[in-house]
């Protein structure tokens, strides 16, 4: 049971480039969450999805995309990314809204 | 909209002292109350949550939290802390559950010996 797992784990990005960012959870969990951590800001929420084949915007949603077309995937996507958007991302799980969101390990992009 | 203060960036205590970290909220109703732990380059853990009832809420690793209505506080505390307690901590409200949790800034906690 490995939980929620993320991918890659470090990226490095030109300004421009795109790239696709997994999350995986084996927990058969309904909802999905993408933050960002930036430092003194705590996390910001992006995207999050109550189901599959579902998706809604957070507090931070733009300049990037998310798709849930398994139950299990949850990706984020940047089609333009921007050096503001450089960022450690963690993903999140949980079984439905009142239960504990469960974090992957995150990824730390930098966009130069 | 909903607030989380967390007053404090930095903490430093002595290994086996007592450890206090504020946590502060602006919410029209009482909100869903949580703490999370960040251990260096991990995902964030959650060490307790309230929901209603007891104000006192008992969570893992020997820690707990009172949730005071009248100073919108939410202070998490542990009686006698260990080196490995060293880390970055949370404080989260979610005024519908766990969905759309906003996150303080942290607090990060270094224990020395």
């Amino acid at each position: 049971n490995a939980g929620v797992t993320q991918t890659p784990k470090f990226r490095v990005l030109k300004t421009g480039q795109s790239m696709t960012l997994l999350c995986a959870q084996d927990m058969n969990h309904e909802y999905m969450y993408w933050y960002r951590q930036d430092p003194g800001m705590g996390l910001r929420l992006i995207h999050y999805s109550v189901g599959e084949g579902t998706t809604a915007k957070g507090e931070v949603p733009d300049g990037y995309n998310v798709s849930r077309l398994k139950k299990q995937n949850f990706l984020l996507g940047l089609e333009s990314a921007a050096p503001s958007q450089t960022s450690v991302y963690f993903c999140a799980s949980s079984r439905d809204r009142s239960y504990e969101q469960y974090f992957g390990p995150g990824t730390r992009l930098t966009v130069t | 909209a909903q607030s989380v203060t967390q007053p404090d960036i930095h903490i430093t205590v002595s290994e086996g002292a007592s450890l206090e970290l504020r946590c502060n909220y602006s919410y029209g109703a009482t909100p869903y109350l949580f703490w999370y732990v960040q251990s260096p380059g991990q995902g964030l853990q959650l060490l307790l949550k309230y929901f209603s009832g007891d104000t006192l809420v008992q969570g893992i690793k020997g820690f707990e939290a009172e949730f005071k209505r009248s100073q919108s506080s939410f202070n998490l505390r542990k009686p006698s802390v260990h080196w490995s307690d060293a880390a970055e901590y949370f404080c989260a409200v979610g005024p519908s559950g766990f969905q759309k949790l906003v996150f303080g800034t942290g607090t990060r906690l270094l224990v020395s010996p």
